[in-house]
């Protein structure tokens, strides 16, 4: 049964640093990964997704990477601005078609 | 704004209440999906549809019904909810239900049982 763990679990950063997000998973036979943020009381925003024959993709300050075989993805934010400031979710999609999530990254970034 | 719309956006019932949640995207897509998320858990996929055709039911209880008219809209009818069925009920949809696509989400609908 596939797993998805985050760490940290929460994170406070000043404005201005670059910061990196982690997310594991258990069973490396995905089709895809996606990130998403979600800001309080909000729905989910995705951000980007990484087919499993990617190693990385990239949008303007976020940059996403995919290991696959040892069933890793960080997501990397350059220049943290306190918009940024959200909860930040990875899910993949394996065999079974269905997208499992972690339970998120909380991020503060203070002024 | 994402394209995908629910109502009511807040939802407060009591155990012996029906309610509905709608759903409505407007991108053109065929698969809709409803999902539970309760405090402290992962994101939980409770139903899948595909071209109005159910094609996922995540060993969701009876008490709660999906329903899908069409490709743009999807419901989820509520009747004699439990106290720990309160969380944020939220709807996405994609191009399908095939590996690949990206799932666009709604707000959600923040439900509390009383």
């Amino acid at each position: 049964k596939q797993e998805v763990t985050q760490i940290p679990a929460a994170l406070s950063v000043p404005e201005g640093e670059n910061l990196v997000l982690n997310c594991s998973f258990t069973d490396s036979a995905i089709y895809n990964l996606q990130w998403f943020r979600q800001d309080p009381g909000k729905g989910l925003t995705s951000l980007l997704l990484i087919q499993s024959s990617q190693r990385e993709q990239t949008s303007g300050r976020l940059n996403a990477s995919l290991d696959k075989s040892s069933g890793r993805s960080t997501l990397y934010i350059a220049a943290s601005q306190p918009g940024d400031s959200a909860t930040y979710l990875c899910a993949v999609r394996g065999a079974t078609n269905k997208l499992i999530f972690g339970t998120g990254t909380l991020l503060a970034v203070q002024p | 704004e994402t394209g995908v719309t629910q109502t009511p956006r807040h939802l407060v019932m009591g155990m012996t209440n029906k309610k509905s949640l709608k759903c409505e995207q407007h991108l053109g897509h065929n698969a809709m999906y409803w999902y539970k998320q309760s405090a402290k858990k992962p994101l939980e996929l409770m139903f899948v549809y595909n071209f109005k055709e159910q094609t996922e039911n995540n060993s969701v209880p009876s008490r709660f019904s999906p329903e899908c008219p069409n490709s743009s809209h999807l419901f989820l009818h509520l009747h004699t909810l439990q106290p720990e069925d309160s969380a944020l009920y939220l709807c996405a949809s994609s191009h399908s239900s095939g590996t690949g696509y990206e799932q666009y989400f709604g707000p959600g609908t923040r439900l509390t049982v009383t």
